[in-house]
C-alpha cells in the first residue's frame, strides 16, 4: 500500500482558474515537503514544513500556497494557474528535515 | 548556492555492461550525498546515502564513494540488466539542511 497519497493523479486546469493538490502521508513523519518536475527544472525543490509550520519557501510566486490542515497532511494551493505551470508535483516526507525524503507518485498537472 | 551536476543523458547500455554516471557537487558545508531512483510513472525512491566523507554507499549491486577531494559522488555498477533502465538523480543535502538538491538526472536505457 502506498504510505504518501497524491490526489488526483492527474489534473487538467483551464488558464487562469485554481486547483487544490492533495497529499497524506502514513508513515509517521514529521516533515513534508513539495517538490516540482517539469522538462526545464527536474525535481525543484518547493517547500518544507515540520510540525506543520513553513520551514523554507523556494517559489517566488505567491500563487503557490501550502495548507496543512492536519500533521499528516500538505495540500498545495494554485491560484490564477498558467501553462507554464504544467509540470508533475510530488509531496514528500521524512522523519525530520535533514532526513532521507520518501516521495509520493505525483499529481500531474496540464494547464490549457 | 548548492548545485549538483550530472552526466547528461540519456546513457544506453547492453545488459551485462558496465554503468557509469558522474556526479559533481557544489555546496559551502558538509552534504549528505544520495543516488535516488525514478521510475516511470513513480516518485524517486533512495537507492543509497552516504554521509560522511570517503565512505561508500551500496544497494542493489550499484555504488558510489563520497569523495570529498574532488567533490564527486559517481555512480557505478559492474553489469547492468534490462530492469535498471531508469532515471537516476544525484541529490545533496547540507548538513543541518531542509531541503534535498537534485541535479538533473540520467536517464539510462539497457537493452537486453
Amino acid at each position: 500500500d502506498p504510505k504518501i497519497i497524491q490526489k488526483p493523479k492527474y489534473l487538467v486546469a483551464v488558464t487562469g482558474s485554481e486547483k487544490i493538490l492533495i497529499c497524506e502521508q502514513y508513515l509517521g513523519h514529521n516533515a513534508m515537503y513539495w517538490y516540482r518536475q517539469s522538462a526545464k527544472k527536474p525535481l525543484e525543490f518547493m517547500f518544507s514544513y515540520s510540525y506543520q509550520k513553513l520551514m523554507d519557501n523556494q517559489t517566488a510566486s505567491s500563487r503557490f500556497q501550502p495548507q496543512s490542515s492536519k500533521k499528516n497532511h500538505l495540500d498545495l494551493q494554485i491560484t490564477a494557474l498558467k501553462p507554464d505551470d504544467s509540470a508533475t508535483y510530488f509531496c514528500a516526507s521524512s522523519q525530520d528535515t535533514a532526513e532521507t525524503l520518501y516521495f509520493g507518485s505525483g499529481t500531474r498537472l496540464t494547464v490549457l | 548556492g548548492d548545485s549538483v551536476t550530472q552526466t547528461e543523458g540519456p546513457v544506453t547500455l547492453s545488459e551485462g555492461t558496465s554503468l557509469t554516471v558522474n556526479c559533481s557537487y557544489e555546496t559551502k558545508q558538509y552534504p549528505t550525498l544520495f543516488w535516488y531512483v525514478q521510475y516511470p510513472g513513480e516518485g524517486p525512491q533512495l537507492l543509497f546515502k552516504v554521509p560522511k566523507a570517503n565512505e561508500k554507499g551500496s544497494n542493489r549491486g550499484f555504488e558510489a564513494t563520497y569523495n570529498k577531494e574532488a567533490t564527486s559522488f559517481h555512480l557505478q555498477k559492474a553489469s547492468v540488466q534490462e530492469s535498471d533502465s531508469a532515471v537516476y538523480y544525484c541529490a545533496l543535502m547540507r548538513q543541518g539542511g531542509r531541503a534535498l538538491i537534485f541535479g538533473t538526472g540520467t536517464t539510462v536505457s539497457v537493452s537486453p
